[in-house]
């Protein structure tokens, strides 16, 4: 089974810190990818990437960061924390690039910023 | 990105009842739809999908109905179970190189003993 493991269930920062959210797969998978979910408003994509040192913006970038320097670990970068960014954030990876590679999910990480 | 619209945002269904969540779409060059379920604590997970080159797609007791020219697209729930409740996501892409997935909103589904 695939396993995409995320540093932290949860994670509480103050407004303006720099704030890194890790996540690693277990699977040699090509792609992986920054989701973040609200209530309300479902799965927004903030970035993606489909290689090492590879990115690429969803629909929500503004106010993040990524990095992957090896290809089991991506990771998502606040560089100044605001309280709009208090949400769930949910990795995923997918086998390879196209539909028919499902995505699987870590069990997120909830960020409170206060 | 091009929408999909997702409904109802919740839905209560008795057990042993059919449980339906419907999802429609704008972008024609939209060629898979999945459809991912999501339980309390956990990540989504690919529940099934569907091609537009079939109009049904049936696992167990899940089922995608698939209205090409309408452009929606549903998620059938038979012999609804309280274990089925979730919160049920939509999607579509394009099956290009380097498509992404566009979520729907979601449906919370409670099925009660």
């Amino acid at each position: 089974d695939v396993k995409v493991t995320q540093s932290s269930r949860y994670l509480v920062k103050r407004t303006g810190e720099k704030v890194f959210l890790e996540c690693v797969q277990d699977m040699d998978h090509e792609n992986m990818f920054w989701y973040r979910q609200d209530p309300g408003l479902g799965l927004r994509l903030i970035y993606f990437s489909y290689d090492v040192k590879m990115k690429e913006k969803g629909d929500i970038p503004e106010g993040y960061s990524v990095s992957r320097e090896k290809k089991e670990r991506f990771s998502l970068i606040l560089e100044s924390a605001s309280t709009n960014q208090t949400s769930m954030y949910l990795c995923a990876s997918s086998l390879s690039p196209g539909t028919n590679s499902p995505l699987h999910f870590g069990n997120g990480t909830r960020l409170t910023v206060t | 990105q091009q929408q999909v619209k997702q409904s109802p945002q919740s839905l209560i269904v008795q057990k042993g009842g059919i449980s339906i969540i419907n999802c429609a779409y704008e972008n024609t060059a939209f060629d898979y739809f999945p459809w991912y379920q999501q339980f309390p604590g956990k990540g989504p997970a690919l529940l099934i999908a569907i091609r537009p080159d079939v109009s049904e797609k049936k696992e167990g007791r899940f089922t995608i109905s698939f209205n090409k020219s309408a452009k929606q697209f549903s998620l059938h729930i038979m012999d609804s179970q309280p274990g089925d409740s979730a919160t049920y996501f939509c999607a579509a892409s394009m099956n290009s190189g380097y498509s992404t997935l566009t979520f729907g909103k979601g449906t919370m589904l409670l099925v009660s003993p």
